[in-house]
């Protein structure tokens, strides 16, 4: 594709369900990170992959966050007992790589979560 | 916290004046990059500095960098109703973290 999507673009859900995000970056993209966003507020980091390497989980506000990359590409980013606190923007975003240099950032679209 | 901050955190202007944002950040710095934000999706890159540049253009934007101070500025010359968004800087630190930490950002609004 010609940029990075995500999916769904907006969910709903009740307070105590799990919930899925889907992240497609740039094919290539060795680097991908996931950032959430209040409303208002900057980016929030969540977790880092870069290639094979072990993720960067440093990010994650509790042990119900956690995300995975199948094949060094899409990734997903799960949500366990959703919490009204949970309710944001998440972002997605690739870049070529991510170690050195300065390598921009591509970002998706966002999906927006809202529990009720 | 290690995450560069805007500075103001909202402006607004009339078309044709020029904005001046600012980012100021508490560490050594590899790079300092400027995003912009429209309706709070995401994220656009504009431009990026490095540590051993001092101001860098492309078409209306001017960034500056001013490592003694630990600061830069984004300015955006005659100014549209299209500038208006939110504006980013994300800092990359030196020997440190590689995940580029963002500020609160800027609101711009401009005014036709």
């Amino acid at each position: 594709g010609a940029g990075v999507s995500q999916s769904p673009s907006n969910k709903v859900t009740e307070k105590g369900k799990d919930v899925e995000l889907r992240c497609d970056p740039i094919s290539g993209h060795t680097a991908l990170y996931w950032y959430r966003q209040s409303l208002g507020q900057g980016l929030e980091f969540l977790i880092y992959f870069q290639g094979n390497s072990a993720p960067d989980k440093s990010g994650l506000p509790s042990d119900r966050f956690s995300a995975e990359r199948t094949g060094g590409s899409v990734s997903t980013l799960t949500i366990q007992r959703t919490q009204q606190e949970d309710s944001a923007v998440y972002l997605c975003a690739s870049s070529l790589a991510g170690g050195g240099g300065g390598n921009e950032q591509f970002f998706g679209p966002g999906t927006r979560l809202t529990v009720l | 916290s290690q995450q560069g901050e805007e500075d103001p955190q909202a402006l607004s202007i009339q078309e044709g004046e020029n904005a001046t944002m600012n980012c100021s950040y508490k560490t050594s710095i590899n790079n300092l990059q400027w995003y912009r934000q429209n309706s709070g999706r995401g994220l656009v890159h504009l431009i990026l500095i490095r540590s051993n540049e001092r101001e860098k253009h492309s078409g209306r934007l001017r960034v500056t960098l001013d490592t003694s101070k630990k600061s830069s500025s984004l300015l955006i010359t005659a100014s549209r109703a299209a500038d208006t968004a939110s504006y980013f800087c994300a800092t990359r630190f030196s020997g440190g973290s590689y995940i580029p930490t963002f500020g609160r950002g800027t609101s711009l609004i401009v005014h036709p």
